[in-house]
């Protein structure tokens, strides 16, 4: 599985958007970018997960970039509830493999 | 509710004590997994098991066991062969489909702590 780089830490005002950086100059075609989010104490939970369009749910969008070299997490209204750390993961589309998770970004949503 | 439920959210041990984690999920999900957490780091992989009476060791499975008896039902035992067993430890679950590229879903996680 490609190795993923995040920022180690970020900090965001709340009500404004969090774009949260990932760089995966090594990512193969079959390897798809997910994101998840650890609150502290509490189990990954996971947010939004995509190929190479862009992808949005209730919680995130995912931009990935046209040579999907990097990838950007967005929350749009960011709240104090969305403290936590976010690990950026790449992985081969075959049942049974493993995700691999690094350090993450520990983002801080400032009052 | 659907979901996977770890047993119990804390959890004390004397040193040289095998200790058993519990892992029960509702979600029909086929494979399950086994991560160890340290602080400050991310998750690694202990064990995996794609189909009942089947499992793989992960990255550091030295001191650990498991056993995948019932689909719903992935327990880890932290045996005395463990050097560091004190850890955050995560099971999760994810459906066998099609393309291979669903999300895995999270317990809650248990915390060990061995002295």
């Amino acid at each position: 599985d490609a190795k993923t780089t995040q920022p180690t830490s970020m900090d965001c005002a709340e009500g404004r958007a969090a774009n949260l950086p990932c760089n995966h100059s090594t990512i193969s075609g079959n390897e798809y970018v997910y994101w998840y989010r650890q609150i502290h104490s509490q189990g990954p939970q996971y947010i939004i997960h995509g190929l190479k369009n862009n992808e949005t749910n209730e919680m995130a969008s995912l931009i990935i970039t046209e040579d999907r070299k990097s990838s950007t997490l967005i929350l749009p209204h960011a709240t104090l509830r969305d403290t936590a750390v976010y690990y950026c993961i790449v992985r081969v589309a075959h049942y049974g493999q493993n995700f691999v998770f690094g350090p993450g970004t520990r983002l801080s949503v400032l009052p | 509710d659907g979901g996977i439920t770890q047993s119990p959210k804390y959890l004390f041990r004397k040193e040289g004590q095998n200790v058993t984690l519990s892992c029960e999920q509702n979600l029909n999900h086929d494979a399950m997994y086994w991560y160890r957490q340290d602080p400050g780091q991310g998750l690694r992989l202990i064990y995996y098991s794609q189909i009942v009476n089947d499992f793989q060791k992960g990255d550091i499975a030295e001191g650990y066991s498991v056993s995948r008896e019932k689909k719903e039902s992935f327990p880890l035992t932290v045996t005395s062969a463990q050097k560091n067993p004190t850890a955050f430890y995560l099971c999760a679950s994810s459906p066998r489909e099609t393309r291979g590229n669903s999300p895995l879903h999270f317990g809650n996680g248990t915390r060990l702590t061995v002295t």
